[in-house]
Parts: structure tokens; C-alpha cells; sequence
């Protein structure tokens, strides 16, 4: 079964940091590149950023550009994406979500997701 | 930054036609994804590449597109299909992906 697992959410306080891990398998994880998707509470999808099979290209949304890190290890088929810094507009759930194509490409398989809430 | 604009909402009768637009400047030129979330739920793709279908969709979700606009039509609408909507593209010029604000379907 294709599958993607997150995991790492949690309450953290503005200013804090949370470091989010992503699990595939089923699939050749090695021939996709991965991104992560996040959606506050009520609203709609929002890029957040990408990293392509062999870590060589990396994307971050401007709103996280400076405070996120993505990283992957396709030994262990897992990507993390780590979250400093964090804003009360963060808080959202955090989506993995796999893409075949790299750049362009469209987003299949999505993971559930892990919420990530920041509040003092 | 590129933007892609949805209409918020949409209702359709059951076994009517939906048509979502997803508008953006020459969007015809991008290559244009869809996604489905289902409350609750994440989010599955249903259109990739402007009209391909992931297996398991069924025929009745097609898409199109051109010039400055995209469109995803579901024919024979069912109730299972009350969602809401994602329209995305890649943006060259900035390197980011972008979603479109989604449209929520309702089946009345």
C-alpha cells in the first residue's frame, strides 16, 4: 500500500521549535521528489516547501524561507522538516505529499497529516 | 507572485453538470493539477496535467485548459462529490508551487 505517515506535531509556543517527520512506503521513494502542504484551521492548501529526489534542489515558500528546513534520507524512505521560529500563523495541519515529476509535477500520494498548533 | 483565482463556492443539483474555473495569466501555457478534499479528509488528486486521470477516478471528473483559464467539470454530479476543490500549478518565474484559494462544492 502507497503510504505516507507524519508524525511530530504537537503545541509549541511562538518562538519554539518542532521538527516533523514524514514515512513512506509502498513506493520507490528514491524517484520522488517530496513536499509539504499545510492548511489553517478553515482555510485552503498553502505550499510550503519541496526537496527533489537527490536533495539537490530545494524550495521554500516565502512566508517559512529562513525559519524551515527540509531534508530527506532515502536510505530510511523519511523526509523532516524542521520548524523554527514558529509564529502563531503556522499553526496548521502539515501534509506530506509525494510528486513523481519534480518541478511542475502534480501531488500523489498526500499522507494525512500532523497539526501543529502555536499558542502561548 | 502568481495567483490563481476560484470562485469560494459552488451548488449543483444531483446528475447536473459542475464546472469549477481556476483563472490565472496564461495558465494555458502551465501545466494545471486538481485536488479533491473531502471534509475531514486529505486532500487526493483527481485531474493532473491540464485532463489525465490517476486510476481509480472515474470518467465523470474531466479537465481543460487554455488561455487564461483552467476548468475541472464533474458530469452527473453525486452527493459523494460535495468537496472542495484545489486547482495548482508550478510557477517557473518564482520557483514555488501555487494553489488556487479552492472552490467548495455543494450538492443540493
Amino acid at each position: 500500500e502507497v503510504q505516507l505517515v507524519e508524525s511530530g506535531g504537537g503545541l509549541v509556543k511562538p518562538g519554539g521549535s518542532l521538527r516533523l517527520s514524514c514515512a513512506a512506503s509502498g513506493f520507490s521513494f528514491g524517484n520522488y521528489s517530496i513536499n509539504w502542504v499545510r492548511q489553517s484551521p478553515g482555510k485552503g492548501l498553502e505550499w510550503v516547501s519541496s526537496i527533489d529526489s537527490g536533495s539537490r534542489y530545494i524550495y521554500y515558500a516565502d512566508s517559512v524561507k529562513g525559519r524551515f528546513i527540509i531534508s530527506r534520507d532515502n536510505a530510511r524512505n523519511s523526509v523532516s522538516l524542521q520548524l523554527n521560529r514558529l509564529r502563531v500563523e503556522d499553526t496548521a495541519i502539515y501534509y506530506c505529499v509525494g510528486c513523481i515529476t519534480g518541478e511542475g509535477g502534480y501531488f500523489d500520494p498526500w499522507g494525512q497529516g500532523t497539526l501543529v498548533t502555536v499558542s502561548s | 507572485s502568481y495567483v490563481l483565482n476560484q470562485p469560494p463556492s459552488l451548488s449543483v443539483a444531483p446528475g447536473q453538470t459542475a464546472t469549477i474555473t481556476c483563472g490565472g495569466n496564461d495558465i494555458g501555457s502551465k501545466l494545471v493539477h486538481w485536488s479533491q478534499q473531502r471534509p475531514g479528509q486529505a486532500p487526493i488528486l483527481v485531474v493532473y496535467d491540464d485532463f489525465d486521470r490517476p486510476s481509480g477516478i472515474p470518467e465523470r471528473f474531466s479537465g481543460a485548459n487554455s488561455g487564461n483559464a483552467a476548468t475541472l467539470t464533474i458530469s452527473r454530479v453525486e452527493a459523494g462529490d460535495e468537496a472542495d476543490y484545489y486547482c495548482q500549478v508550478w510557477d517557473l518565474e518564482t520557483a514555488h508551487v501555487v494553489f488556487g484559494g479552492g472552490t467548495k462544492l455543494t450538492v443540493l
